[in-house]
């Protein structure tokens, strides 16, 4: 029934230490989004796929890198975790860049 | 710069009134906006949107209200029940330019008993 996975739900990690958080979807949408939260903040937009076209937001450092092996899989990988790293990753589809997005339950990142 | 701007933090309500939410923007260029709802541990859900050529949209207890000339929009949730504390989020995007969604800081909403 889930559309949006997010694996795991919490991870920790060590300060430095890289960090793979995944996302899987059901939907066959041609968009992947990730976004990091951080308390009593908006969500704010780290990249996305169209399909297999990487977008990176100007100001997302280099430290967050993103792989999208096929339509249903999009990863996004934190090469070398700050504590200012931690937060609530969300992971969000949708059909186009224009429709409503579709948002997975968050993988919560503590670091340590 | 903020171009999503939700100004309550956070809103108590009493079981059975009306909510209202409020969004304010500052990008004459969005034409479609959204409301998601999102309870702890959880990941935003859509709740309902509305475009720019409309100033009112309901679905069900959801009302959502545009006033372009003010850049400014509002959810109403009535009558409002305890399934409906959650952080509400405002979005807005420019779909004639293909933009993506901007979030507001959102606004916590609780319903008293």
């Amino acid at each position: 029934d889930a559309m949006v996975i997010q694996n795991p739900r919490y991870q920790v990690t060590q300060f430095g230490k890289p960090v793979t958080l995944s996302c899987s979807q059901t939907l066959n949408h041609n968009v992947m989004y990730w976004y990091q939260q951080k308390s009593s903040q908006a969500p704010k937009l780290l990249f996305h796929y169209y399909d297999k076209d990487f977008n990176n937001e100007a100001d997302t450092p280099d430290n967050f890198q993103s792989r999208r092996p096929n339509t249903s899989f999009c990863f996004l990988d934190i090469r070398s975790p700050g504590l200012g790293d931690a937060a609530m990753y969300l992971c969000a589809t949708s059909r186009d860049l224009i429709n409503t997005q579709y948002f997975g339950p968050g993988t919560r990142l503590t670091v340590l | 710069d903020q171009q999503v701007k939700q100004n309550s933090p956070s809103l108590s309500v009493q079981e059975g009134r009306i909510s209202i939410l409020n969004c304010d923007y500052t990008n004459s260029m969005f034409d479609y906006f959204l409301w998601y709802k999102k309870y702890p541990a959880e990941g935003p859900t859509f709740l309902i949107s509305i475009s720019s050529i409309k100033d009112k949209n309901e679905d069900g207890r959801f009302t959502v209200f545009l006033n372009k000339s003010a850049k400014h929009l509002s959810l109403h949730i009535v009558p409002s029940q305890p399934g409906d504390s959650a952080v509400y989020f405002c979005a807005a995007s420019a779909l004639n330019r293909d933009d993506k969604i901007i979030f507001g800081k959102g606004t916590r909403l609780h319903i008293l008993p």
